[in-house]
C-alpha cells in the first residue's frame, strides 16, 4: 500500500495562475481531507469530503474548490493563485466505520506564489 | 473556531533526557491524536487515545487522555537524535459519535531539537 500520494511535491506559480494537486489513497477511506501548513499555525481545514460525491468547506476556504473524482481520489483547485496561497498542502484521508478519528497523511505539496 | 493550545512552542535538550509536552482546549474533545513531522514530510500519527484517562504507551512515548478531557500530554522518555522534528497534538471535539465527519483541530506544534 501507498498510503495517501500527492503530486506535485513542488509547484512555484505566479499570481493569476491557476493549478490542480492531485491526491490519490489506497486505504480504501470514505473521508478525505485538505489542510494547509503555515509556520507556527499548524494545520488547517480548507475542505473536506466525508463520501464519495460529498464536499463541504473547513476553516478556511476562500480561494479554493475541490473534486472528489471518486473514492480513491480528492483534488484541490486554485482558480487565480495569490501569494498568500503560498504554503505546504496535505492531503488526508481517514479510515471508515466506527467512531475511528485517525487521519492518515501524504507527503505534501510545497506551493510557492510570486 | 475551536484553537488547542500546544505547549511548550519549542525544546532544546540533550540526548537521554526526557521530554514533555501537553495540548489544552477550551471544550471538551472525543479523541486526542499525536502526530510527528520531519522536515519535509508529513505528519505520522503516533498515539491515538479515545478515553478520558486513557495512558497508552508506543515504545518511549507515552500519552495520557486528560481526565477533564480538556488536555492531553505526551512524554518521550530517553531521547535520542532522530526524536528531533515537529510535534502535533490533534482533538476531535465534542461527546463520541455526532456528525463532524472526523474533522480535526490541530495545536501549532512543538519543535523538539535533540542535541547528542
Amino acid at each position: 500500500n501507498a498510503g495517501v500520494t500527492q503530486t506535485p511535491k513542488f509547484q512555484v506559480l505566479k499570481t493569476g495562475q491557476s493549478m490542480t494537486l492531485q491526491c490519490a489513497q489506497d486505504m480504501n477511506h470514505n473521508s478525505m481531507y485538505w489542510y494547509r501548513q503555515d509556520p507556527g499555525m499548524g494545520l488547517r481545514l480548507i475542505y473536506y469530503s466525508a463520501s464519495e460525491g460529498t464536499t463541504d468547506k473547513g476553516e478556511v476556504p476562500n480561494g479554493y474548490n475541490v473534486s472528489r473524482l471518486n473514492k480513491r481520489e480528492f483534488s484541490l483547485r486554485l482558480e487565480s493563485a495569490a501569494p498568500s496561497q503560498t504554503s505546504v498542502y496535505f492531503c488526508a484521508s481517514r479510515r471508515s466505520g466506527g467512531d475511528y478519528n485517525e487521519q492518515f497523511f501524504g507527503p505534501g505539496t510545497r506551493l510557492t506564489v510570486l | 473556531g475551536q484553537q488547542l493550545n500546544q505547549s511548550p512552542q519549542s525544546m532544546f535538550i540533550q540526548e537521554g533526557e526526557d521530554v514533555s509536552m501537553n495540548c489544552t482546549s477550551s471544550s471538551i474533545f472525543n479523541t486526542w491524536l499525536w502526530y510527528k513531522q520531519e522536515p519535509g514530510e508529513g505528519p505520522v500519527l503516533l498515539i491515538a487515545l479515545y478515553k478520558a484517562g486513557e495512558l497508552t504507551s508506543n515504545g518511549r512515548l507515552t500519552a495520557q487522555f486528560g481526565i477533564t478531557r480538556k488536555d492531553s500530554f505526551l512524554n518521550i522518555s530517553a531521547s535520542i537524535p532522530s526524536d528531533v522534528g515537529i510535534y502535533f497534538c490533534a482533538g476531535r471535539e465534542g461527546d463520541a459519535g455526532g456528525t463532524s465527519y472526523g474533522k480535526l483541530t490541530f495545536g501549532q506544534g512543538t519543535i523538539l531539537t535533540v542535541h547528542p
